[in-house]
């Protein structure tokens, strides 16, 4: 199975901040990797697919990139609602991996 | 509006069983491959299994075939999970989940692509004595 590794794996952040979250793929995964969000005692939701295209009704501050084995999520400018976690996931090969998440804190 | 709804979760003894059920509306349910994910309380998520639109493709994370079993109904726009000789490492939220699929000006052109546009809100297992 492909493993994703997360970092951080917590941050501290304040509201208008730029956030970066990395993800690295245990092996080549071309572009098969999507983001998602997920708030406490709710579903995760899809941000970004194929690294970097944006999912519908998804803001624009939020942006992906990377191939092969490494990849990031960045928000550019960080609102009260972002406060969450944040998950990564190969689509590359069954089965289907996350990573372990990382939260994004005040 | 996509709307998937989980039930059937519960209290339930080592051992036991349980069968997790998912209403779909708002889609063609019968168009589109579906999947069951897991979260253990506090934990990240885990993929758990999958079928196609038709039920002919069906896979299980390996460390859990033959204890779980994945089906539908096209015609009741129902995904359903049977969990058998159910153990503590089993307590999680159940999500059911849509494939989203490569579509062509509206045709479906790839139908799995094994990432999830759609969640529902997830339904409680918990294996305890």
């Amino acid at each position: 199975d492909i493993q994703m590794t997360q970092s951080p794996s917590s941050l501290y952040a304040s509201v208008g901040d730029r956030v970066t979250i990395t993800c690295r793929a245990s092996q080549p995964i071309t572009t098969y990797l999507n983001w998602y969000q997920q708030k406490p005692g709710k579903a995760p939701k899809l941000l970004i697919f194929a690294a970097s295209s944006l999912h519908s009704g998804v803001p624009s501050r939020f942006s992906g990139s990377g191939s092969g084995t490494d990849f990031t999520l960045t928000i550019s400018r960080l609102q009260p609602e972002d406060f969450a976690s944040y998950y990564c996931q190969q689509s590359y090969s069954l089965p289907p991996t996350f990573g372990q998440g990382t939260k994004v804190e005040i | 509006e996509v709307q998937l709804v989980e039930s059937g979760g519960g209290l339930v003894k080592p051992g036991g069983s349980l069968r997790l059920s998912c209403a779909a509306s708002g889609f063609s349910f019968s168009h589109y491959t579906m999947h069951w994910v897991r979260q253990a309380p506090g934990k990240g998520l885990e993929w758990v299994s999958s079928i196609s639109s038709s039920g002919a493709y069906i896979d299980y994370l390996d460390s859990l075939k033959g204890r779980f079993t994945i089906s539908r109904d096209n015609a009741e726009n129902s995904l359903f999970l049977q969990i058998n000789s159910l153990r503590a490492d089993d307590t999680a939220v159940y999500y059911c989940a849509r494939d989203q699929p490569t579509e062509n000006f509206g045709v479906i052109v790839q139908e799995n692509n094994n990432y999830f546009d759609s969640w529902g809100q997830g339904t409680l297992v918990t294996v305890s004595s």
